[in-house]
Parts: C-alpha cells; sequence; structure tokens
C-alpha cells in the first residue's frame, strides 16, 4: 500500500530564515506530487504540483519554490520565510489522470516568529 | 464567484441525527466530485469519490451530486462522535495534472 511521509510536523521559524520541508511517497511510481498551504479556519490552498521529476508547476507568485529531485520526493523551500507564511503546510500524492483522488500526508505545522 | 462554496459552519447535531453538508460550484466541466474528511491538525482523508451525477454509498456515508444545479451532498446517517470533524467538498478541475479545487470545509460537531 502508499504511504505519504512529511517532517518535520511542526516548526518554529523566524522571519527571514530559510524554509526546507521535505515529503516522501511510497508504493507508488510516478505519482503526481502537491504542495497545499492551509491557514488557520481556512481551506485549502494549491501552492504547487508536479506530475513528473523536475517539472514544477506554480500556483500561487509567493517566495516559496518547490523542487522535485527523485521520482517521490517533493521538497518546498523558502530563502526568506515571511510572517504570513505560517500555516498548516500539506503534501499529497495522486495517481494522476484518468484517477483524480489525491491522498495526504501528515501535514507540518509552521509558525513564523 | 467562487469556483467551490460552502457553508463554514459551524453545524452541530445530537447523535444518531442525519447530516446533510452541501457544496455548489460553478465549473460545468467539473466531473469527478470528492469528500474529504479532516480531523483537528490532521491531513484531510478522502472520504468519497463520485463521478458524474447520480448517487453513491458507503456505508453511513451517501454522497449526491446533481450537475444540472451544480450541487454536491453529502449524507451522514446515525451520525456518531467520531463524525465531529470539518468536511471538504472537492470537484475535480483540471485533467492533466488532475488539480482538485477545494471548499473551504464545513466544521461538524455531533453532540453525544
Amino acid at each position: 500500500s502508499q504511504t505519504i511521509h512529511q517532517w518535520p510536523a511542526t516548526l518554529v521559524q523566524p522571519v527571514g530564515s530559510p524554509l526546507s520541508l521535505e515529503c516522501t511517497v511510497e508504493g507508488t511510481s510516478n505519482p503526481n506530487l502537491y504542495w497545499y498551504r492551509q491557514a488557520a479556519g481556512r481551506g485549502l490552498q494549491l501552492l504547487f504540483y508536479s506530475v513528473g521529476i523536475g517539472q514544477i508547476s506554480s500556483e500561487v507568485p509567493q517566495n516559496l519554490s518547490a523542487s522535485r529531485p527523485q521520482d517521490r520526493q517533493f521538497i518546498l523551500s523558502s530563502k526568506k520565510l515571511l510572517l504570513s507564511d505560517s500555516g498548516f503546510y500539506l503534501c499529497a500524492w495522486g495517481p494522476g489522470a484518468p484517477a483524480y483522488e489525491q491522498y495526504f500526508g501528515p501535514g507540518t505545522r509552521l509558525t513564523v516568529t | 464567484q467562487k469556483e467551490v462554496e460552502q457553508d463554514p459552519g459551524p453545524l452541530s447535531v445530537p447523535e444518531g441525527a442525519i447530516v446533510s453538508l452541501n457544496c455548489t460550484y460553478s465549473n460545468s466541466a467539473f466531473q469527478y466530485f470528492m469528500w474529504y474528511r479532516q480531523y483537528s491538525r490532521k491531513g484531510p482523508e478522502l472520504l468519497m469519490y463520485t463521478y458524474s451525477s447520480g448517487n453513491k454509498e458507503d456505508g453511513r456515508f451517501t454522497a449526491q451530486v446533481d450537475k444540472s444545479s451544480k450541487y454536491i451532498s453529502l449524507f451522514i446517517r446515525d451520525s456518531q462522535p467520531s463524525d465531529s470533524a470539518t468536511y471538504l467538498c472537492a470537484p475535480e478541475g483540471y485533467s492533466s495534472a488532475s488539480k482538485i479545487i477545494f471548499g473551504s470545509g464545513t466544521r461538524l460537531s455531533i453532540r453525544p
């Protein structure tokens, strides 16, 4: 069966510091991968998605970036965090067309102070 | 107009009640419709998944899609305190990347 891992689970970072969140998927190959952010009491905002190694699409202009160095690894980064970057970051994977469902990791709660 | 509209709640009902959760959407091209359940401080989990109009039942849960009115419903029968969570409706957005459009979620509380 497929498993998705995210770490760290929680993170407190000062404004201006860098960020690196990692997500890995087991038990499948060539998955679609997604990064979402969920602000407190809000819905899910799609940040980036990837349909293959090195293929990254950005949904929202911001100071975040994503990379997919390996088939089942997805990394979310920032060079300098802003207060507004605080939130719950979720990685998800999906089998891709024609199936459209997505499966989520446990999330990383980021607080920028 | 938002692509997906969902009443944020909170919705509080007694244990055993029938719960109705609803969404509307604007894009008539949506074909796949999903419901996710999200417990506090956890990632969302896929609850049900339907294609096009019609009903789909899974245990105490029934998903209903009316494409003519762009209306999505989730019914929970014999609700339990363990059903207390936020429910997000999620129509499928755009093909090749399989981008789902999530509603903002309805917070549901089942009172024992």
